[in-house]
């Protein structure tokens, strides 16, 4: 069955940086997207951008341009987002989901970054 | 930049009513799609194109509207169905976004 599962929680400092991974089974990998979406406590979804599985070509939102980056280890089924430059407001759960043309299908389990100091 | 409005935000509905939860788009749309989510969990998929029930949906759930209202609607409300509903669009020229979501508790 296909599954995405995501790494575990992470407490940082403002101002470090934060790698999420999000390893995917059950189906080809190159032949998906994935994307990533962002939930603060007690807050909606928002949808940060997407990464080309095949390409490893990156689009972000508008409101993720600059400190956050998506990547690929395609030999491991992996995709990942780095955000750099922490800050409090990037405290949140980020998930990574792949599409079936334009709704999600399959979400990851969450990682919960909290930013304190 | 496509924004969906939902409403209500919040309501409470007896077990056995009927609950409809819309949502308004700020530009037409050709397909809405929903999600359930349950605290601490991920998002499910629950109905997408508009009107198909994912797998192991209920059909007492279903999916309706066209342009820029959508519904989603329960036909006799169950323990099991509170939770959070968000819509969801991605149309071409504009980025995914979702609604705010709407909070479905049972009275």
């Amino acid at each position: 069955q296909i599954q995405l599962v995501q790494s575990g929680p992470e407490l940082k400092k403002p101002g470090e940086s934060v790698k999420i991974s999000c390893k995917a089974s059950g189906y080809t990998f190159t032949d998906y997207a994935m994307h990533w979406v962002k939930q603060a406590p007690g807050k909606g979804l928002k949808w940060m951008g997407w990464i080309n599985t095949y390409t490893g070509k990156p689009t972000y939102a508008d409101d993720f341009k600059g400190r956050f980056v998506f990547s690929l280890e395609a030999s491991a089924s992996t995709a990942n987002l780095q955000i750099s430059n922490l800050k409090n407001e990037d405290t949140a759960t980020y998930f990574c989901a792949r599409n079936n043309y334009n709704w999600f299908a399959y979400w990851g389990q969450g990682t919960l970054v909290t930013v304190s100091s | 930049e496509i924004v969906l409005t939902q409403s209500p935000t919040t309501m409470a509905a007896s077990p056995g009513e009927k609950v409809t939860i819309t949502c308004r788009a700020s530009s037409s749309v050709s397909y809405m799609h929903w999600y359930q989510q349950k605290p601490g969990a991920s998002p499910k998929p629950w109905i997408y194109d508009t009107s198909k029930l994912a797998s192991g949906v209920p059909n007492r759930f279903s999916g309706s509207g066209s342009g820029t209202s959508y519904s989603l609607t329960i036909s006799s409300m169950e323990t099991e169905d509170t939770a959070t509903y968000y819509c969801q669009q991605w149309s071409s020229n504009s980025p995914i976004t979702f609604g705010s979501g709407t909070k479905l508790e049972i009275k």
